[in-house]
């Protein structure tokens, strides 16, 4: 019930494309629902995150969408450029005392120009 | 940069060796965190301090000896380590109570065990 599980584990996407990346969730306690971007040699950083009281966010070419009945979550990033090949891991907060991050195995993204 | 920063960045150890990985936090955030980055597997939360105070410890084994002596910095004791303890790990910090917001994280030690 803790787990979150992410898919595709790699993608390939054209430039200009469109790159979506899903993640599945079981613990309705999940509070919380960032993504996280992880270049080479450096640490994941927070790119955008969304609450279960909305269904959509967007910030510049980055969408989240969020399915609450379906416990269900997606990145979409609009007109794909190389420099957003990177790895991306959704995360969700809650479940826990402590209402600790569990993240997704992650997913390899290559934008192809 | 994200005000965490991670030393060293590499690491080579043989089993029988110990080392220390020492992270130090400029953001003025009250929680920290020791995470296990390996290939093809989710981060692996370790350990996690609120307040200088070890509030979690994800059945992490023995030879990893966290502490936590103030607000600002967090090391990684190593001991006895197997090869399959080669992995990126990586520290966060937080604020505004463990897990309320985000966490940044460092770059991370990338250790082999040999």
């Amino acid at each position: 019930q803790q787990q979150v599980k992410q898919s595709p584990q790699s993608l390939i996407v054209q430039k200009g494309g469109i790159s979506i990346i899903n993640c599945a969730y079981e613990n309705t306690a999940f509070d919380y629902f960032p993504w996280y971007q992880q270049f080479p040699g450096k640490g994941p950083a927070l790119l955008i995150a969304i609450r279960p009281d909305v269904s959509e966010k967007k910030e510049g070419r980055f969408t989240i969408s969020f399915n609450k009945s379906a416990k269900q979550f997606s990145l979409h990033i609009m007109d794909s450029q190389p420099g957003d090949s990177a790895t991306y891991f959704c995360a969700a907060r809650g479940g826990g005392s402590q209402g600790n991050l569990i993240f997704g195995k992650g997913t390899k993204l290559s934008v192809k120009p | 940069e994200t005000g965490v920063t991670q030393t060293p960045r590499h690491l080579v150890m043989g089993m029988t060796n110990k080392k220390s990985l020492k992270c130090e936090q400029h953001l003025g955030h009250n929680a920290m965190y020791w995470y296990k980055q390996s290939a093809k597997k989710p981060l692996e939360l370790m350990f996690v301090y609120s307040l200088e105070e070890r509030v979690e410890n994800n059945s992490v084994p023995s030879r990893f000896s966290p502490e936590c002596p103030n607000s600002s910095h967090l090391f990684l004791h190593l001991h006895t380590l197997q090869p399959e303890d080669s992995a990126l790990y990586l520290c966060a910090s937080s604020q505004g109570g463990v897990g309320n917001t985000e966490a940044f994280f460092g770059q991370g030690t990338r250790l082999t065990v040999v």
